[in-house]
């Protein structure tokens, strides 16, 4: 069964970057699937933030598009996100997740723990 | 952008009880493309029906799903104590995934 592990740093300053990594194991990152970002802001709801196909392909939310870029190496069998000009209102848990084709929709059924990060001074 | 309404906001019930949670789209969703997840306090969500009205793996039968267009509905027909947590449901459309902003299922 494919795991997930989000890694990275849990603080950063405003106007900053942040920068995270998500480690696949138990399959292949260059399976027939997407790999995905999803946050949620503590005590709130969900949001997604993008997500990359192995060849590169990626989509982005977009509310989020003008500071997000997602990028995969499948050397390592790792994908990660890159969120410029972050501020307080980035302040979330972070989630690494897969969309899996169920049919023909695709949903994120296997999801990493999740990493808080923090943006302070 | 398509926008997801869950209600109520909060749904208090006892176990044993039945549970109905909606969903609706502020324009219409493929069935094909809407999905409910299941989060507890401190864990990531879990997938619990895709295309409206399938469950996942290790999804239990009192789970389920129906709806069509822009009115989706997640029932659980008896509730376990492990069920109180917050519902989400998520649509995608136009390379693009929304949220629900959830509903919490707190013991009555």
């Amino acid at each position: 069964q494919v795991q997930l592990q989000e890694s990275g740093p849990g603080l950063v300053k405003p106007s900053g970057t942040l920068s995270l990594t998500c480690a696949v194991s138990g399959g292949s990152i260059s399976s027939y699937n997407w790999w995905n970002w999803v946050r949620q802001p503590p005590g709130k709801g969900l949001e997604w933030i993008g997500e990359i196909f192995h060849n590169g392909d990626t989509n982005y939310n977009a509310s989020l598009k003008s500071r997000v870029s997602i990028s995969v190496d499948k050397s390592k069998n790792q994908f990660s996100l890159t969120l410029t000009s972050v501020t307080v209102a980035d302040t979330a848990v972070y989630y690494c997740a897969r969309g899996f084709y169920y049919g023909s929709g695709c949903y994120h059924d296997s999801w990493g723990q999740g990493l808080l990060v923090t943006v302070s001074s | 952008e398509i926008v997801l309404t869950q209600s109520p906001g909060t749904l208090s019930l006892s176990p044993g009880e039945r549970a109905t949670l909606s969903c609706r789209a502020s324009q219409s969703v493929s069935s094909t493309y809407l999905a409910w997840y299941q989060q507890k306090p401190g864990q990531a969500p879990r997938l619990l029906i895709y295309g409206a009205s399938s469950r996942a793996t290790g999804i239990p039968d009192r789970f389920s799903g129906s709806g069509s267009g822009t009115d989706f509905t997640l029932t659980i027909s008896r509730l376990e104590p492990e069920d109180f947590a917050v519902y989400y449901c998520q649509q995608y459309g136009s390379s693009s995934y929304t949220f629900g902003q959830g509903t919490k299922l707190e013991i009555k």
